[in-house]
């Protein structure tokens, strides 16, 4: 079974651009979260999807907004981007959420680098 | 809000030997799950271990096992027999009840195993 794949794996944009990321959960996983990685502030949520709906939302500013397709798989995108936006963007997928008592997933994250 | 610390930012160990990673949180939920993530230099997020917070009994996998202290709010992880490739970030987390994909984590201990 292929794992969770995230595409770019790499990504340089330039202040003020925008950015679309994707995520293609473990085949049958109905459930993608989203994380951001910082050195500084570690690993946080931004949000969860699952059956196209968004269930569960972090603390990050509207600039950053996400959907779920009927294939479950899934895009991030963020708006108007600043400096701190720079981070490791981490998708994970799960068969139905914590809910269900089943793990999470994780693909090897896209890189985003804004300048 | 809970909150979830780990307190050696780093740490190392001969291999072979055994080596403890700390871990404790803070909750007033009863029932929650517990995490160990590693995530070594290919930046993919791989589960280690998971414990039930309603099971007394501590989880294990192989050479990996944690002490669940509920009421102490810590859950440690101890890897035995380390092997070189046991060398990679590992990070505990918090699953809150119904938490659906959200999931709160420490800020990581980089454990680097020496030959």
């Amino acid at each position: 079974k292929a794992g969770v794949t995230q595409t770019p794996r790499y990504l340089i944009k330039t202040r003020g651009q925008q950015v679309t990321l994707s995520c293609s959960p473990i085949s049958g996983h109905r459930s993608v979260s989203w994380y951001q990685q910082t050195p500084g502030q570690g690993l946080q949520f931004l949000f969860e999807y699952f059956s196209e709906t968004q269930r569960n939302k972090g603390n990050f500013p509207g600039r950053f907004s996400g959907r779920q397709f009927s294939n479950s798989r899934s895009e991030m995108n963020v708006s108007t981007l600043e400096l701190g936006d720079s981070a490791l963007y981490l998708c994970a997928s799960s068969p139905a959420g914590m809910r269900s008592n089943s793990p999470l997933h994780f693909g090897n994250g896209t890189r985003l680098t804004v300048t | 809000a809970q909150t979830v610390t780990q307190s050696q930012p780093e740490m190392s160990v001969q291999e072979a030997e055994t080596v403890t990673l700390s871990c404790t949180y803070d909750t007033s939920e009863n029932n929650y799950y517990l995490f160990w993530y590693k995530q070594p230099p290919s930046r993919q997020m791989i589960l280690v271990i998971r414990q039930e917070a309603y099971k007394q009994q501590n989880a294990t996998e192989n050479r990996f096992s944690v002490n669940f202290q509920k009421a102490a709010k810590s859950f440690s992880l101890k890897i035995s027999d380390s092997q070189l490739g046991d060398t990679a970030m590992y990070f505990c987390a918090f699953g809150p009840p119904g938490s659906q994909g959200n999931l709160i984590f420490g800020k990581g201990t980089k454990l680097s195993v020496k030959p």
